[in-house]
């Protein structure tokens, strides 16, 4: 079936410094991704769907400059956190959407900014 | 907007017992409705899906039936397994497919063997 790789599984950084979440669909063309944030005890909220070749689309209250996202390839979506702080301590996950496949998950990626 | 509202956790069960997670939404048109499961340490994993009234998903023993006259799509399972213990999403996908998923805050479901 479709895979999503989601790197890194963790990450700890610093406040104020910027951190990259790569998110690759292994065994399809995902011409559609989508970034996720989960509270605990939340529902993932949709922040973001990223199209190849395009602009990024945000959410409603999503700052677009503090959370770039960069679709360049039909298998690769990129999320950097810019200057991060405590508050952006969370756990993002990606989905890649392919029209043959419909939604795969990826294992998302615990941020903790100190 | 749309949103899924479902039973908070965590749900505690014995193993064999009968499991009923509740799950209803709002959404304009039809959506498509579903259920996802993470284990721990895992990504979300699709475990069933219904796409208009009156569909009933199964996967693995799960079944769930879209109610469009309740706005419903209950999880349930007849007898469930140690092995089943994990956090339950219902979530749905409003209009043409063109947008993410909307989430329940997700149930928590611990089986006690």
């Amino acid at each position: 079936g479709a895979v999503v790789s989601q790197h890194p599984s963790r990450v700890i950084c610093k406040s104020g410094t910027s951190v990259k979440i790569e998110c690759r669909s292994l065994d399809f063309q995902a011409t559609t991704m989508f970034w996720y944030r989960q509270f605990p005890k939340q529902s993932l909220m949709l922040m973001a769907t990223s199209n190849e070749g395009s602009k990024a689309t945000y959410e409603q209250g999503v700052e677009k400059d503090k959370f770039l996202i960069n679709h360049a390839s039909l298998t690769l979506s990129t999320l950097t956190v810019t200057s991060a702080h405590p508050e952006d301590s969370s756990f993002y996950i990606c989905s890649a959407r392919d029209f043959g496949q419909g939604y795969t998950f990826g294992s998302g990626t615990r941020l903790t900014v100190v | 907007g749309n949103s899924v509202t479902q039973m908070e956790g965590p749900v505690t069960l014995s193993e064999e017992a009968f499991l009923t997670i509740n799950c209803t939404y709002t959404a304009t048109g039809y959506p498509s409705l579903f259920w996802y499961v993470q284990y721990p340490g895992e990504g979300l994993q699709l475990l069933l899906k219904a796409t208009k009234a009156d569909d009933k998903g199964s996967n693995k023993g799960f079944e769930a039936t879209y109610r469009k006259e309740t706005t419903s799509f209950h999880l349930e399972k007849g007898s469930v397994q140690v092995s089943d213990s994990a956090v339950y999403f219902c979530a749905l996908l409003a209009g043409g497919g063109a947008d993410g998923l909307t989430f329940g805050k997700g149930t928590h479901l611990i089986i006690q063997p």
